[in-house]
């Protein structure tokens, strides 16, 4: 069984650049959450993905988008980069949408944006 | 909205007991859970309460009574590799399957 997997490890940007980050849920997880982590904090909810559509977003602005693919895994996007974007970028798969109290995190990648 | 308060940080020394608290406000509740996250690390999950009671896993044991709105995760024989932080999160409620997070207690286990 894979577990979930996370690409690429660590990125540094520039302010105004866009990003895209990867994941690949586990083996048997149709649902894919992301999450945004500052230094410190607890993870923050950005979206989760569900059989390629989005079914719930958090309290972060259009420029974070996302992407599911029917293989299940999942991208996330970041236009118009802003210094306080810098954080870590974890993904999440579960094996169910419901199923979120349970579900298994990525190594996640930490963005530096400069 | 939700919200959930656990202490920033605990120390305790190897061989010890710890438990670390954690109390919430939702709308609605579906559960209780638990993630460990070492420095640098991704969470990973440890523990689900849905209903009030103990669970236990091996060293770990999680706790929950709903009626007070309140949890625990103790942690026994406490190892230094447990030196980490420890996530409480919730559901966000009855038509989200968003996951709220607490801020995190970071656990210092000393020799």
């Amino acid at each position: 069984e894979t577990g979930v997997t996370q690409s690429p490890t660590h990125l540094i940007k520039t302010r105004g650049q866009q990003v895209t980050l990867r994941c690949s849920s586990q083996s048997g997880h149709n649902t894919v959450s992301w999450y945004q982590q500052a230094l410190g904090q607890g993870p923050q909810f950005i979206f989760q993905y569900y059989r390629e559509e989005e079914n719930g977003r958090g309290n972060f602005p259009p420029r974070f988008s996302g992407l599911q693919f029917p293989n299940y895994s999942s991208e996330l996007n970041v236009n118009a980069l802003e210094l306080d974007d810098s954080a870590l970028y974890l993904c999440a798969s579960s094996l169910t949408k419901s199923g979120t109290l349970t579900q298994y995190f990525g190594p996640g990648t930490r963005l530096l944006v400069l | 909205g939700q919200s959930l308060e656990q202490p920033s940080e605990v120390t305790a020394v190897e061989g010890a007991i710890v438990q670390i608290n954690c109390t919430y406000q939702t709308s609605g509740f579906y559960g209780l859970s638990w993630y460990q996250q070492h420095d640098g690390g991704a969470p990973t999950f440890l523990s689900y309460n849905a209903l009030d009671g103990l669970e236990e896993t091996g060293r770990f044991s999680s706790f929950l009574s709903r009626s007070d709105s309140y949890g625990y995760l103790l942690l026994q024989e406490l190892q230094m590799k447990d030196s980490a932080s420890y996530f409480c999160a919730v559901r966000e409620g009855d038509s989200s399957y968003k996951l709220i997070f607490g801020s995190g207690t970071r656990l210092l286990v000393r020799p």
